[in-house]
């Protein structure tokens, strides 16, 4: 079974397009983290979020965190080629570390 | 200094070699991890070394075998791997073991022929 579910897994857009990634558990988390990571190098860390029904902004990507601190969205506003990577949702909360199955997202120009 | 340094970035080995991982961070953090990620999968937690003892061994194979000789350096030994073995191996540091933030290395590329 896996812990931290997202969808979509993949998602071809062109730039300007605006999508959503999801991440989503049956499990409540202290904390989630959400990871960017581009062909041959290692995750980036984009965010952190804490609180339930916390949003943060990162230029044109919001996060939110679900009230009941059990799921994750990733929203991306007039996406760009840069923003193209797999897209990773991650836990440390109650002896848990573990990524979740990943978005691969793709811009084109 | 804020970056985690892996070497070699990439590797090809046959399946009676021994040949090690190496991965070095001076941030000052006492958690390191190894991961491995095989292609357009998530990468998947190893080994957890917390204060330079090993705290979480995820029932990796024996032919893995992690070390960390200090607060700065982690290594992973490899000795007899499979062709399934072949993948990009992270390694990654945190403040301390539990911490929300993990810097990532770029990774190991291992190819086992």
């Amino acid at each position: 079974t896996q812990l931290l579910e997202q969808s979509p897994q993949f998602l071809s857009i062109q730039e300007g397009e605006n999508l959503t990634v999801y991440c989503n558990s049956s499990s409540v988390f202290s904390s989630l983290q959400w990871y960017r990571q581009e062909p041959g190098e290692g995750p980036v860390l984009l965010v952190t979020v804490v609180t339930g029904g916390e949003v943060k902004k990162l230029k044109r990507l919001t996060f939110q965190f679900g009230d009941a601190r059990k799921d994750s969205s990733l929203h991306i506003t007039a996406a760009q080629p840069g923003d193209t990577g797999l897209y990773l949702c991650h836990v440390t909360g109650f002896q848990k570390l573990v990524f979740g199955t990943g978005t691969r997202l793709l811009v084109s120009p | 200094d804020t970056e985690v340094t892996q070497t070699p970035k990439h590797l090809v080995m046959g399946m009676t070699n021994k040949k090690s991982l190496k991965c070095e961070q001076h941030m000052g953090h006492r958690a390191m991890y190894w991961y491995k990620q095989k292609a357009k999968k998530p990468p998947e937690l190893m080994f957890v070394y917390s204060y330079e003892k090993l705290s979480i061994n995820e029932s990796v194979p024996s032919r893995f075998s992690p070390e960390c000789p200090n607060s700065s350096l982690l290594n992973l030994h490899l000795h007899a791997l499979q062709p399934e073995d072949s993948a990009l191996y992270l390694c990654a540091s945190a403040v301390v073991s539990g911490a929300n933030v993990l810097t990532f290395g770029a990774g190991s590329r291992l190819t086992v022929l």
